[in-house]
C-alpha cells in the first residue's frame, strides 16, 4: 500500500544532540502527525499539524507542517536515553471517505548514546 | 486503564482457522479504525467506523477479512480461513469522531500479534 517516505531510517547519536528527520508525500495531506513506538507498545502522537506552515511544539520536540502539504519535519532537541524507539509519521485527508484514514511513513530508528 | 485496550495480545493458529481480534475503544471516542503493521513498517490503513457505520473498508485486503462494531462501542476485525500471510501486528485505534474540518488524532493500542502457522 501507498506510503510516506521517511527519512533517515536510522540514526546513531549522541544524548545532547539534535536530532531532525523528515517526511515526503507525492499527495496533498490536511493533517500531519508524529508518533513514537516502542518495544511491545503501539504508537504513542507526540505532535498534530492541521495548517499548512504550522510550526507546532511539544516540550523539546518542534514539528511544521509543510507550506506545500506535501512534507513535514520533526526536531527533538538535546537528545535523551528515553528518546529512542522508532518515530512514525502520518497523513490523513480530508474527503469522500477517508476522513478517517492514516498514511504512515516507514519509521524512523532513533538510537541515543549516553 | 483509560487507552485502547486489544485481545488478545497475541493469537497462534493453523493455517486454515478463523481468528477473531477484537478492540475496546477509549471511552466516548465514536471513531475506530483498524491497521495492520509488518515488521520495519508503519501500520497501514484496513478499515474505519463511525459509531456502528462501517465509513471505509477500502483497505481490508481481500473478503476473508471483515470488520463489524454492532453496538458503536467494541469492534471485532474477523479473519477467515487464515494463510501464513495474514501473519502481523493487528492494531486499533479510536478517536473523537472524523468529520469534515475537524481530524481528531488517533490513540493506538497496544496491538494483537498473529501468527499463522
Amino acid at each position: 500500500g501507498q506510503q510516506l517516505n521517511q527519512s533517515p531510517q536510522s540514526m546513531f547519536i549522541q544524548e545532547g544532540e539534535d536530532v531532525s528527520m523528515n517526511c515526503t508525500s507525492s499527495s496533498i495531506f490536511n493533517t500531519w502527525l508524529w508518533y513514537k513506538q516502542e518495544p511491545g507498545e503501539g504508537p504513542v502522537l507526540l505532535i498534530a499539524l492541521y495548517k499548512a506552515g504550522e510550526l507546532t511544539s511539544n516540550g523539546r520536540l518542534t514539528a511544521q507542517f509543510g507550506i506545500t502539504r506535501k512534507d513535514s519535519f520533526l526536531n527533538i532537541s538535546a537528545s535523551i536515553p528515553s528518546d529512542v524507539g522508532i518515530y512514525f509519521c502520518a497523513g490523513q485527508l480530508i474527503g469522500g471517505t477517508s476522513y478517517g484514514k492514516l498514511t504512515f511513513g516507514q519509521g524512523t530508528i532513533l538510537t541515543v548514546h549516553p | 486503564g483509560a487507552g485502547v485496550s486489544q485481545s488478545p495480545r497475541y493469537k497462534v493458529t493453523k493455517r486454515g482457522q478463523d481468528v477473531a481480534l477484537r478492540c475496546d475503544p477509549i471511552s466516548g471516542h465514536v471513531s475506530l479504525y483498524w491497521y495492520r503493521q509488518a515488521l520495519g513498517q508503519g501500520p497501514e490503513f484496513l478499515t474505519y467506523f463511525n459509531y456502528e457505520a462501517q465509513q471505509d473498508k477500502s483497505g481490508l485486503p481481500n473478503d476473508r477479512f471483515s470488520a463489524e462494531r454492532p453496538e458503536g462501542s467494541i469492534s471485532t476485525l474477523t479473519i477467515q480461513r487464515t494463510e501464513q500471510r495474514d501473519s502481523a501486528m493487528y492494531r486499533c485505534a479510536s478517536s473523537l469522531r472524523a468529520r469534515d474540518y475537524s481530524n481528531q488524532p488517533q490513540h493506538f493500542g497496544d496491538g494483537t500479534r498473529l501468527s499463522i502457522l
